[in-house]
């Protein structure tokens, strides 16, 4: 399986800073690399496809990059509603498998 | 706007079969567009893919699961089910059920989920 690896764990910014959150293929994965947000008690969702595709409705302060092994996603300007936990996702091959979140909270 | 709905017992014995549902709404699940899937989360550890299937019922298992799994779905009553048997404390999890589009192999949307615990 490949493995993921997300740093950091958690992460804590103030409102406007530029935050990275950064996640480590075990193996080249190309760019099969997808990003979700999960805030306390609601459902995962999809903000980052294939490394650089914005989801439709996620506002163009998130932004991914990367290829192989190394990947980051990107928020340009904390919004409030932002903090929330992130997790990166390979879709390399099955099983997909996820890295261990990063928990973004408010300094 | 589809949108899915996991349900099921909140608590299974051990050594019990895990029985859930995801209700498909906004949307036929018999799309070829589309697969459906379930992934889990143990409280404290990292999420996992369990498995995935096609409306036409061709499934793709976790092989870490596969010996116990049962994935199938119900195209009349736009639904999808897990079954996991012989359970154990491990097993306990937030399972969420998801549209899984393949450009990309990206899980969008996601169920609300729902926190399956495995005890006696």
């Amino acid at each position: 399986d490949i493995q993921m690896t997300q740093s950091p764990s958690s992460l804590s910014a103030s409102v406007g800073d530029r935050v990275t959150i950064t996640c480590r293929a075990s193996q080249n994965i190309s760019t099969y690399l997808n990003w979700y947000q999960q805030k306390p008690g609601k459902a995962p969702k999809l903000l980052i496809y294939a490394t650089f595709s914005l989801q439709s409705g996620v506002p163009s302060t998130f932004s991914g990059s990367g290829s192989g092994t190394d990947f980051t996603l990107t928020i340009s300007c904390l919004q409030p509603e932002d903090f929330a936990s992130y997790y990166c996702q390979q879709s390399f091959n099955t099983p997909y498998t996820f890295g261990q979140g990063t928990r973004l909270d408010l300094k | 706007q589809l949108q899915l709905q996991e349900s099921g017992p909140g608590l299974v014995k051990p050594s019990e079969t895990l029985s859930l549902t995801c209700t498909v709404s906004g949307g036929s699940i018999s799309s070829s567009s589309y697969y459906w899937a379930w992934i889990r989360q143990p409280p404290g550890k990292e999420r996992e893919w369990v498995g995935s299937i096609y409306y036409s019922g061709t499934t793709y298992y976790n092989p870490s699961l596969k010996s116990r799994l049962t994935i199938s779905v119900d195209t009349s009553k736009n639904q999808f089910s897990l079954k996991l048997s012989s359970v154990t404390a491990a097993d306990t999890a937030f399972y969420y059920c998801a549209r899984l589009i393949p450009a990309a192999w990206r899980f969008d949307p996601w169920g609300q989920g729902t926190l399956v615990t495995v005890s006696s």
